[in-house]
């Protein structure tokens, strides 16, 4: 069965410091992989995807993931954090045909 | 192209009542999840629908019901309601065609039992 596991349920940095945000899953079979993004009080945006094809994805608002069968993780990195990037994140895995699982969710704190 | 359309937002329903959320796919999607979203629980899968039929179910009692008609719109429906079961309900929309598994969510329907 797979599965997903987010590194840390809370992650405080500082604006303009690094963004990382651990995922690793567990899956038999190369898996699509995704991140989403949850403000308060509203659903879950699409940041980006690993359809097998280029193993580092670029998304939206600057964040990058890059995919590694070997460590069978899909961290979630940005350069420079910035106040707006305050929000929950959830990694999850889908196998074809199949649903979609999530991680527990990480919640990113900016400190100015 | 519009996103995907939850109705409605808020509700507020007591114990033993049942209730429906609607929720209208992106143009074009076929298929429709469902999601309940709770502080201890996270985000824990309902089903999901593909033409009008259902495909995957998660671990929730029979009290939790889903449909899709014709024009892939959704519905689900939770009976005799408890107090567990206030949470924030997400759909998703998705082509699901070979190579695009990709699930675009709408705002949700905030669920709150007295």
């Amino acid at each position: 069965a797979q599965s997903v596991t987010q590194l840390g349920s809370h992650v405080s940095v500082s604006e303009g410091a690094l963004v990382l945000l651990r995922c690793n899953y567990s899956s038999s079979v190369p898996p699509y992989l995704f991140w989403y993004v949850q403000y308060p009080n509203q659903g879950l945006q699409l940041l980006l995807k690993y359809t097998s094809a280029a193993t580092l994805v670029k998304g939206i608002n600057g964040f990058e993931a890059e995919f590694k069968k070997s460590e069978t993780s899909f961290h979630l990195t940005k350069p420079s954090a910035h106040m707006s990037d305050a929000a929950e994140y959830f990694c999850a895995v889908r196998h074809r045909a199949q649903k979609l699982v999530f991680g527990q969710g990480t919640r990113l704190t900016i400190n100015p | 192209k519009a996103g995907v359309t939850q109705t409605p937002r808020y509700l507020i329903k007591t114990r033993g009542q049942q209730v429906t959320l609607s929720c209208s796919p992106i143009s074009g999607h076929r298929s429709v999840s469902w999601y309940q979203q709770t502080p201890g629980q996270g985000l824990q899968f309902l089903f999901e629908y593909f033409s009008e039929t259902q495909r995957n179910k998660g671990n929730f009692p029979g009290r939790f019901s889903g449909r899709q008609f014709s024009n892939s719109r959704s519905e689900m429906n939770v009976s005799t309601l408890e107090l567990g079961d206030s949470a924030l309900y997400l759909c998703a929309s998705s082509l699901l065609r070979a190579g695009e598994e990709t699930q675009y969510f709408g705002p949700g329907t905030r669920l709150l039992v007295l």
